[in-house]
């Protein structure tokens, strides 16, 4: 057990909605990191917050966006919804910016 | 740009067989490498690390060493049990724009049979 928690564990849903993640970090954890887990794409980091800031952007699409909260927790909103969106996303903590980075069990979003 | 290359999978063993998992990395400045494994229907756990050049990161059994001259930290183990069947990334983390950019390989998958 890593100290990450995401929730739900599965997700299923239709295209052109709009759906929300949410991960916990460990206790202590500023930085929260997001990943896309797909068969064709691998594993591609979408975004990272540290401190309730956003710090860096990977390969995440416009009609994705996330954001920490003041209690550390983050949320990923996916809208807009496209078979294509259907994937495992894993958020990962860490205690700084520098700090290896520690991965929850992932949210199998499924698209129908 | 900073990528990482591991061998093609499926790797299929017999228990007690001898694993190698083929990685090696392009990057600028310095990388720490890591090696994670995901177990079927979990998240991604860090396997073993290694921060700097002929640094040896050891964890369950397995080993890997970071070899700056051959820009490889291949995994191995000496004698794989069926619990050892995952999925292996090896990795690379580099301190690029203020923060730590973490660069997965597409992924090992290994099966060990009884």
């Amino acid at each position: 057990d890593s100290g990450v928690t995401q929730t739900p564990k599965h997700l299923i849903t239709a295209t052109g909605q709009r759906v929300t993640l949410r991960c916990s970090p460990r206790s202590g954890d500023l930085s929260v990191y997001w990943y896309q887990q797909s068969l064709d794409q691998g594993l591609q980091f979408l975004i990272h917050y540290y401190n309730g800031e956003e710090r860096a952007k990977g390969n995440i699409l416009e009609r994705f966006s996330a954001q920490q909260f003041p209690d550390l927790h983050s949320e990923l909103n996916l809208s807009s919804l496209e078979l294509g969106d259907s994937a495992l996303y894993f958020c990962a903590s860490s205690k700084d910016r520098t700090n290896e980075q520690f991965f929850g069990p992932g949210t199998r979003l499924t698209v129908l | 740009g900073d990528s990482v290359t591991q061998m093609e999978g499926p790797v299929t063993l017999s228990e007690e067989a001898f694993l190698t998992i083929n990685c090696t990395y392009t990057a600028t400045g310095y990388p720490s490498l890591f090696w994670y494994v995901q177990y079927p229907g979990e998240g991604l756990q860090l396997l073993l690390k290694a921060t700097k050049a002929d640094d040896k990161g050891s964890n369950k059994g397995f080993e890997a060493t970071y070899r700056k001259e051959t820009t490889s930290f291949h995994l191995e183990k000496g004698s794989v049990q069926v619990s050892d069947s995952a999925v292996y990334f090896c990795a690379l983390i580099i301190f690029s724009g203020g923060y730590n950019k973490l660069i997965f390989g597409a992924g090992t998958r290994l099966a060990v049979h009884p």
